[in-house]
C-alpha cells in the first residue's frame, strides 16, 4: 500500500458527461501528480499541484480541469467525455516539489461508453 | 524533446534465468532516472531513482545501473512472483513531469 489513495476505482459513464475523480496524497506529501494510463500512449503526465497551488501542466486537455484542495487532496475533473477518454488516471504524491520519488495510487479505471 | 526507449518490449524467462531490461533515454540535462514495476490493473510501485552516470542500486534480486545514455535493471535468479511490467522514467531540465518509457513486460515462468 503505497499511502495514496484515489477514488473510485472504477468508473463507467457515457459520452458527454462529467466526472470526477479525487486523490488523497500520503501524510505529509505536499505534491500531487496526476498522469493518464492508456495502451497505447503509456504514462502521461497531466498536471502537477504542490501545496495548493498549480506548478505544471502536461498534455492535459481543455476539458480536463484540477484543484488542490487546503486538506491537500486533489480532484481531476473531465468533462464533456468521449471514448478516447477511457483510460486508467493514475495520482502520484511526493514530499515537495523540485520532483523526488512519487508514490502512485490504485488508479481510476475510467471508461467512456 | 525527452525522450525513453524501453526494451525489450516483453521478455519472458524461466525462474532462476538472469536477464536485463534496456531503458535508453535522450534527454536535456538529467535529473534522476526512475524505475518502477506496475502489477496489471495496478499503480506503479517504486523501485529505485539513479541520478549520476556510473550509479548502481540494489534491492533483492533487482539492480539498477546508469550510464550517460542508458539505464539497466539485471534481474538475478527471477521468481515468478517478479513478473510485472517495469518502466523507466526520467525527469530533466527543470520539468516538474516524469516522462515514461512504454514499459518491459517480463513474465518468469516456474
Amino acid at each position: 500500500d503505497s499511502g495514496v489513495t484515489q477514488t473510485p476505482k472504477h468508473l463507467i459513464t457515457a459520452t458527454g458527461q462529467r466526472v470526477t475523480l479525487r486523490c488523497s496524497p500520503r501524510s505529509g506529501d505536499l505534491s500531487v501528480y496526476w498522469y493518464q494510463q492508456s495502451l497505447d500512449q503509456g504514462l502521461q503526465f497531466l498536471i502537477h499541484y504542490y501545496n495548493g497551488e498549480e506548478r505544471a501542466k502536461g498534455n492535459i486537455l481543455e476539458r480536463f480541469s484540477a484543484q488542490q484542495f487546503p486538506d491537500l487532496h486533489s480532484e481531476l475533473n473531465l468533462s464533456s467525455l468521449e471514448l478516447g477518454d477511457s483510460a486508467l488516471y493514475f495520482c502520484a504524491s511526493s514530499v515537495r516539489a523540485g520532483y523526488t520519488e512519487a508514490f502512485f495510487g490504485q488508479g481510476t479505471r475510467l471508461t467512456v461508453v | 524533446e525527452d525522450q525513453v526507449t524501453q526494451s525489450p518490449e516483453a521478455l519472458r524467462l524461466q525462474e532462476g534465468e538472469s536477464s536485463s531490461l534496456n531503458c535508453s533515454y535522450t534527454v536535456s540535462g538529467l535529473r534522476g532516472l526512475f524505475w518502477y514495476r506496475q502489477d496489471p490493473g495496478k499503480g506503479p510501485e517504486f523501485l529505485f531513482t539513479l541520478y549520476s552516470a556510473g550509479e548502481e542500486k540494489e534491492k533483492e534480486r533487482l539492480k539498477a545501473t546508469l550510464t550517460k545514455k542508458e539505464s539497466f535493471l539485471h534481474i538475478t535468479a527471477p521468481k515468478p512472483e517478479d513478473s510485472a511490467t517495469y518502466l523507466c522514467a526520467v525527469q530533466a531540465g527543470r520539468s516538474e513531469k516524469l516522462v515514461f518509457g512504454k514499459g518491459t513486460k517480463l513474465t518468469v515462468n516456474p
